[in-house]
Formats: C-alpha cells, sequence, structure tokens
C-alpha cells in the first residue's frame, strides 16, 4: 500500500537548536517527494520538492532534505531555528503519471524561547 | 501577482443546507483539487479536475459536489448529506508540464473554514 509517515506528531526544540523531521514513505513507483509548511489557518507553503538528481535539495527559508532511496525516507533539516518557524509541517510524495498526491498527517513545530 | 482565491474564509452551515465554497486561480494551471483538513489527519482529497468540463471523485467525495465550467474556477458544494462537515478546506492548483510529463508541485489557496451553526 502506498503511504505515507510522519512519525513525529509534535516536536518541540529551542529557538537557534538544529531540526530534523522525518518523513517515510511507500510507493511502488519513482517518487516525487514535497515538504509544505502551514501556518495557522492558512494554506500551504511549498517548501522544497525533489523530482530527480541530486538528493540533497535546497529550500525556501533555509531548509534543506535529503531523499534517501535506500532508506525510503525526505527527512527536512534546519541548521539553526527561528521563532517563525512554528508551524505544521507536511511530507507529500507523487508520481509523474499520477495528479494525487499521498499526504502525511503533519508534525507540528514548536520552538522554545 | 498570480494566484488562488478561496471565499469565504469563514463560512457557516445550517442543518439541511447546501453550501458553496469559491476558488478561483489566475495561474493558468490546468489541475485543481479540493481538500478536507481535520486536526491531527493531514489532508484528504474530495475531488481533483485535470481539464474543464471533467473531474473525479478523490477518497472522501461522499456529500460533496464540484464543477468544472472554466479553467480558472473549481467551485466546491457541501450538500446536506454531508453530516460532519466542520472542516478547513483547502483549494490546490496544479501545472500539468507537457513537455518533459513530469508534474509540478501544487500550490494551495488560504482555505475557508466550515462550521456548523
Amino acid at each position: 500500500a502506498q503511504s505515507v509517515t510522519q512519525p513525529d506528531i509534535h516536536i518541540t526544540v529551542s529557538e537557534g537548536a538544529s531540526l530534523e523531521l522525518r518523513c517515510n514513505y511507500s510507493y511502488g513507483a519513482t517518487p516525487y517527494l514535497f515538504w509544505y509548511v502551514q501556518s495557522p489557518g492558512q494554506g500551504l507553503q511549498l517548501l522544497l520538492k525533489y523530482f530527480s538528481g541530486d538528493t540533497l535539495v535546497q529550500g525556501i527559508k533555509g531548509f534543506e532534505a535529503e531523499f534517501k532511496r535506500s532508506q525510503s525516507s525526505f527527512n527536512l533539516r534546519k541548521p539553526s531555528v527561528h521563532w517563525s518557524d512554528a508551524a505544521e509541517y507536511f511530507c507529500a510524495v507523487g508520481a509523474v503519471s499520477n495528479y494525487q498526491l499521498i499526504w502525511g498527517a503533519g508534525t507540528k513545530l514548536i520552538i522554545k524561547p | 501577482d498570480g494566484g488562488i482565491t478561496q471565499s469565504p474564509k469563514y463560512l457557516f452551515r445550517k442543518e439541511g443546507q447546501n453550501v458553496t465554497l469559491s476558488c478561483e486561480q489566475n495561474l493558468n494551471h490546468d489541475a485543481m483539487y479540493w481538500y478536507r483538513q481535520d486536526p491531527g489527519q493531514g489532508l484528504r482529497l474530495i475531488y481533483y479536475s485535470q481539464i474543464v468540463n471533467d473531474f473525479q471523485k478523490g477518497d472522501i467525495a461522499e456529500g460533496y459536489s464540484v464543477s468544472r465550467e472554466k479553467k480558472e474556477s473549481f467551485p466546491l458544494t457541501v450538500t446536506s448529506a454531508q453530516k460532519n462537515p466542520t472542516a478547513f478546506y483547502l483549494c490546490a492548483s496544479q501545472l500539468r508540464d507537457t513537455f518533459s510529463r513530469s508534474n509540478q508541485p501544487q500550490h494551495f489557496g488560504d482555505g475557508t473554514r466550515l462550521s456548523i451553526l
């Protein structure tokens, strides 16, 4: 079955600390992978995407993610978080021939001052 | 600037009433989507449309209806058959890159929060 798992419902980190949000997927075809961020009461904003090529992708707001095919993972990282990064983060996977995305349940990031 | 506009931002439904959520995009995107978001459940697909005058059911289409008469517009009607409509509804659009046959990312509106009176 196709699925996306974000194992952490909530993560709390101190401002200035590093961050890693986990995303594991199960998908039969070559995956296209995405990370989106959602602030409360808002829509989703694309942080970064992986289609092919270099497995380390850079996104907006200082985020990066690494595609590891052997581990079926696409973890999101940031070296130093800011209070404005507090939001919910969603991982999604799709395929070139498929318009539909499969979404993870999201990870809520809480920043400690 | 191009984007996706959802209206209204807040909507209240009475028992037995149908309500329609608006979604308009000026990105010239081919595909449009409606998602429902409930706390702790991520996004669930209601309906999607790849071209004008065509749409397909998603995972939770029961109690909802859509139309796609124009490329720019994809309204969602929440019917009285939807017994638990309270949720945050998100509309998205996507460009189909016909040259490389790749999908581009979905772009989202700011959502409509629907509640029951």
